[in-house]
């Protein structure tokens, strides 16, 4: 059981470039959900999903999106990264909205 | 204003010392409060969480909740090297499925 993963752990980006973090869970979690963690600023949430084929924006969306195709993956994207990206993006996933479970985090770099 | 407001520290105390964090939020809508530690590098993991006000107790940690204040605590009895992290406190936004973090505290116990 290895709970929330996440792909990559480290990525150094172009300002400009594109990518897409990768979040999966195997426990059957109808909740996932995408944080950034910057210092000083705690976790917030970018946007979030309550089902497979659903997604909401959270407090700090602009920037990003998100698909949720199939319920154990919740991808996050950066069409045209940003230096005001470079962060530390966390995913969770929870049975109970109060109740997350986090991944390991990816540390986003852009250059 | 910040949702959520929570002293960075760090806070540096003895082995075996009782330790108080606290937060403050300015939402009376605010429902369920939890508590998560981090560890460096890590994400973070539930430690505690409580519904409504009053207290709950789990082995040597503590959460109380204190809605007409606005004011929640987590205490560590006992304190051990391996409660060093950073303790984040976390709220039920009005919305359901939204939270708010606070910035996390940095505890650090001493041998």
């Amino acid at each position: 059981n290895a709970g929330v993963t996440q792909t990559p752990k480290f990525r150094v980006l172009k300002t400009g470039q594109s990518m897409t973090l990768l979040c999966a869970q195997d426990m059957n979690h109808e909740y996932m959900y995408w944080y950034r963690q910057d210092p000083g600023m705690g976790l917030r949430l970018i946007h979030y999903s309550v089902g497979e084929g659903t997604t909401a924006k959270g407090e700090v969306p602009d920037g990003y999106n998100v698909s949720r195709l199939k319920k154990q993956n919740f991808l996050l994207g950066l069409e045209s990264a940003a230096p005001s990206q470079t962060s530390v993006y966390f995913c969770a996933s929870s049975y109970r909205a109060y109740e997350q479970y986090f991944g390991p985090g990816t540390r986003l770099t852009v250059t | 204003q910040k949702e959520v407001e929570q002293d960075p520290g760090p806070l540096s105390v003895p082995e075996g010392a009782i330790v108080s964090l606290n937060c403050t939020y300015s939402n009376s809508a605010f429902q369920y409060f939890m508590w998560y530690r981090q560890y460096s590098r890590k994400g973070p993991e539930l430690l505690m969480y409580t519904y409504s006000s009053g207290n709950k107790e789990d082995g040597r940690f503590t959460a109380q909740v204190d809605k007409s204040s606005k004011y929640i605590s987590l205490f560590i009895r006992d304190s051990q090297p391996s409660d060093s992290a950073t303790y984040l406190c976390a709220m039920e936004g009005d919305n359901f499925n939204k939270f708010y973090f606070g910035s996390g505290t940095k505890l650090n116990v001493k041998p």
